[in-house]
């Protein structure tokens, strides 16, 4: 079935570091892409996401490029940001799908 | 007010007794969901129900049940509770219809119910 794998956690950086969280899938068919934000005590909320082959999904700073011949969305930023700590979910839907698959999560500390 | 409201937000209970966690939604989505958040298991699909006659278990269905009292409020019941159950529930809404191609389906979510089961 299908599937998302991301990079374990946690990942602890500096302020103004470069970012990079990993994730790919295992799906059938043309999926949806997404990366959700958990942040301390909220729930997830939606940040970015990218509905075909080569888009390119971008919200505040972060962006994720749909590459299906690595079956990769791997999460960019150039310069994180302590209030930008918290847990990052990749996750997926295929098309006509109704379930939205999710990846365990990366938990992302910033250090000031 | 929030678009997706859950309570209660913490609840600490014994084991084997009846639990019920509420969600309201003011969104007006038709489809509506109950999620597990478990640490390094990200989340998992209990229920899910598309509209106030069509109800669907997920994949960790067993041992809970939910209802659509109307299109706007969907509650999950732990009838009764063990310990392994303690985990973050979060509630969530999304508004697009099976098998269409105009996009994404992007997930609501509330701010979740943490439950303890002693």
């Amino acid at each position: 079935g299908d599937s998302v794998t991301q990079m374990e956690g946690p990942v602890t950086l500096s302020e103004e570091a470069f970012l990079t969280i990993n994730c790919t899938y295992t799906a059938t068919g043309y999926p949806s892409l997404f990366w959700y934000v958990q942040y301390p005590g909220e729930g997830l909320q939606l940040l970015l996401k990218a509905t075909k082959a080569d888009d390119k999904g971008s919200n505040k700073g972060f962006e994720a490029t749909y590459r299906k011949e690595t079956t990769s969305f791997h999460l960019e930023k150039g310069s994180v940001q302590v209030s930008d700590s918290a847990v990052y979910f990749c996750a997926l839907i295929n098309t006509g799908g109704f379930k939205t698959i999710f990846g365990a999560g990366t938990r992302l500390f910033v250090k000031a | 007010d929030a678009d997706v409201t859950q309570t209660p937000r913490n609840r600490i209970t014994k084991t084997g007794k009846r639990i019920m966690l509420e969600c309201s939604q003011t969104k007006g989505h038709d489809r509506m969901y109950w999620y597990r958040q478990d640490p390094g298991l990200g989340l998992r699909l209990i229920y899910y129900s598309f509209d106030v006659k069509d109800i669907n278990k997920g994949e960790i269905s067993d041992g809970y049940s939910v209802s659509r009292q109307a299109q706007a409020k969907f509650s999950l019941s732990l009838e009764s509770a063990i310990p392994n159950q303690t985990a973050l529930y979060f509630c969530a809404t999304s508004d697009t219809s099976p098998g269409t191609s105009s996009g994404a389906n992007v997930l609501t979510f509330g701010a979740g119910s943490r439950l303890t089961v002693l």
